[in-house]
């Protein structure tokens, strides 16, 4: 079945640190790619998503360019606030069927001080 | 316009109990998710709905883990019985057009 394997469970920086958050994925077919941020107490939100191969999607500073030769869609930020503190999932969809579900990769949490 | 809406928020149960968790999603979504969250395993699929129907019932889950859409403003999680590895945060989600929204949650501990 499909699968994303997130890299990194933790990472700690101090603000204006450059981030990485290293995502791979498993799906046959042409997957949707999605990062979502998750802060203490709140539900998973979109931050962006991609479809196609080459496509960047980017959000308050964050991108991840879509990478099928490869299948990563790592998550970059050059200068990360402390306010950036949370748990970041990248996650696929099968764009091509009708089914909407998507699969997570288990987190990376990211702790960002000032 | 509403998000998803999760209730309780948080809940304590005796090993053994039933216990009933709900879900109000988005307005006019046609896809609901069910998802237990836990540090080690991240984000698991319990449930899927599509226009009320079952379409993906998560196998691990089958056994004491039921989720109903009663209509398609309103949707349960019920466990029965509760065991204290069930201890977890539940979420509720919907989507439209692939963009999936969540609900905050419930934390259900298990004692």
């Amino acid at each position: 079945g499909d699968s994303v394997t997130q890299t990194e469970g933790q990472v700690a920086l101090s603000e204006e640190d450059f981030l990485t958050i290293h995502c791979n994925y498993s799906a046959s077919g042409y997957p949707t790619l999605f990062w979502y941020v998750q802060y203490p107490g709140e539900g998973p939100q979109l931050l962006f998503r991609a479809s196609r191969d080459k496509e960047k999607g980017s959000s308050r500073g964050f991108e991840a360019t879509y990478d099928k030769g490869t299948t990563s869609f790592h998550l970059r930020k050059a200068s990360v606030q402390e306010s950036d503190s949370a748990v970041y999932y990248c996650a696929l969809s099968d764009s091509g069927g009708s089914n909407a579900k998507l699969t997570f990769g288990k987190g990376t949490k990211l702790s960002v001080k000032s | 316009d509403a998000g998803v809406t999760q209730t309780p928020r948080h809940e304590v149960a005796e090993k053994g109990q039933t216990i009933i968790l709900k879900c109000e999603p988005v307005s006019g979504h046609n896809d609901l998710f069910w998802y237990r969250q836990t540090k080690i395993q991240g984000l698991e699929l319990l449930s899927y709905f599509r226009s009320k129907s079952l379409m993906e019932d998560g196998g691990a889950f089958k056994d004491r883990f039921k989720a109903e859409m009663l209509n398609s403003s309103f949707s349960t999680l019920k466990i029965q019985p509760t065991e204290p590895k069930d201890s977890a945060v539940y979420l509720c989600a919907s989507s439209q057009d692939r963009e999936v929204f969540f609900g905050k949650g419930t934390r259900l501990t298990v004692v």
